[in-house]
């Protein structure tokens, strides 16, 4: 059965420092990945999609994330934190031959941003 | 480009009253269209799923129901809100034609049932 699971339900950093926010999943196919961010009381943006091509995968506002297939994670890191990326992260992964209902979203990561 | 709107955004009710949020979606066709319910701690959890007009698919056994009455559009509706129902609720589109489509998202509506 598929599932993912995000590490840490809270990171916190100093800004100009780097990012990791850690995600690990379960997929018996290859999956497709996606880290959503949310900012409070908004609805969630995507930052960045994999889906089977370059297993590095660059996105929006500086975010990147690596698939390792070998190590079934796909962490969301940026070089330098900054003050607007304080917000929630949620990893998603799809359910390979699944209705469009079945995507699978970790329990998220509250990523705070010290001046 | 496409669009979302959810309205509105922010609803307090009282207990036993009715409920309709509205979700409309512009700049595609035929899209699949979601409803979420995020409460405080539990992350998001599904509410329905539609892949067409009048297609409606249920995850959750619950006070709420959802209606698509036309391509764009997608509503939620209850008859009775339960103090239960208070959440941060998001409506979502996705492309029909790939299971891996992402997601995109309203900006919500935080409902309050008092």
């Amino acid at each position: 059965a598929q599932s993912v699971t995000q590490l840490d339900s809270h990171v916190s950093v100093s800004e100009g420092t780097p990012v990791l926010l850690r995600c690990n999943y379960s997929s018996s196919y290859s999956p497709s990945l996606f880290w959503y961010v949310q900012h409070p009381n908004k609805g969630l943006q995507l930052l960045l999609k994999y889906t089977s091509a370059a297993t590095l995968v660059k996105g929006i506002n500086g975010f990147e994330a690596e698939f390792k297939k070998s190590e079934t994670s796909f962490h969301l890191t940026k070089p330098s934190a900054h003050m607007s990326d304080a917000a929630e992260y949620f990893c998603v992964v799809t359910l390979y031959g699944g209705s469009q209902g079945n995507l699978i979203f970790g329990k998220g990561t509250k990523l705070s941003v010290k001046p | 480009s496409q669009t979302i709107h959810q309205w509105p955004a922010t609803l307090v009710q009282p207990v036993g009253s009715p409920l309709s949020l509205e979700c409309t979606v512009e700049g595609t066709s035929n899209p699949n269209l979601y409803w979420y319910r995020q409460a405080a701690g539990r992350g998001l959890q599904l509410l329905f799923y539609s892949v067409g007009i009048g297609q409606i698919s249920s995850e959750v056994p619950q006070n709420l129901s959802a209606s698509r009455p036309q391509d764009r559009q997608f509503i939620l509706s209850s008859k009775k809100l339960l103090l239960s129902d208070s959440g941060f609720y998001l409506c979502a589109w996705s492309r029909g034609e790939s299971y891996n489509s992402p997601l995109h998202f309203g900006n919500g509506t935080r409902l309050t049932v008092t």
